[in-house]
């Protein structure tokens, strides 16, 4: 089955301070991975769309120059959240489509974000 | 515009059935999934349905109804590992995300 590791899986930072998230296809390569941000006890609300070789796309009201996207290679896409401040905090998850499955896309682990 | 409405919260026991409906009000529809995310972990993929009709796997089943812009997860022979959040998530034509649901919180009672 298809795999998505994501690194780091927690991550407490000082405000300011920048930090980077990776995410990476085990198996398959996925041209598109995308970015969400989850709150707590909240739905999962998607920041951006990583394609490789490209800009990413990004969801209205998601700053583009905070959260920076890199999706170098057909496995890895990184989230680099810069100057991050407390209301940064939160739970960070990628997910990336398999080619042959048009139904259903593979989660990472998440990465919680902490911001003190 | 998109929109998709699950119940909060449900509460079942042991061994019950319990199903999580979820409505949705979207630009275009390509097919509708449903993931399960247990606390502190991220979501896994369950089921997809793009046509109408009840597709089952194992003790959890989906269904559809694309002109009643409807579906429900409806899960058997609950367990307390069943205690988690479902959450409904439709693609839409336009894109190749898909956007997810509030989520249900389901607890389930010894």
């Amino acid at each position: 089955g298809a795999v998505v590791s994501q690194h780091p899986s927690r991550v407490i930072c000082k405000s300011g301070t920048s930090v980077k998230i990776e995410c990476r296809s085990l198996d398959f390569q996925a041209t598109t991975m995308f970015w969400y941000r989850q709150f707590p006890k909240q739905s999962l609300m998607l920041m951006a769309t990583s394609n490789e070789g490209s800009k990413a796309t990004y969801e209205q009201g998601v700053e583009k120059d905070k959260f920076l996207i890199n999706h170098a290679s057909l496995t890895l896409s990184t989230l680099t959240v810069t100057s991050a401040h407390p209301e940064d905090s939160s739970f960070y998850i990628c997910s990336a489509q398999k080619t042959t499955e048009a139904y259903g896309y593979t989660f990472g682990s998440g990465t919680r974000l902490t911001v003190v | 515009g998109q929109s998709l409405e699950q119940p909060s919260e449900v509460t079942a026991v042991e061994g019950a059935i319990v199903q999580i409906n979820c409505t949705y009000q979207t630009s275009g529809f390509y097919g509708l999934s449903w993931y399960q995310q247990h606390d502190g972990g991220a979501p896994t993929f369950l089921s997809y349905n793009a046509l109408d009709g009840l597709e089952e796997t194992g003790r959890f089943s989906s269904f559809l109804s694309r002109s009643d812009s409807y579906g429900y997860l409806l899960l058997q022979e609950l367990q307390m590992k069943d205690s988690a959040s479902y959450f409904c998530a439709v693609r839409d034509n336009y894109g190749q995300n898909f956007v997810f649901g509030p989520g249900t919180r389901l607890s389930v009672l010894p």
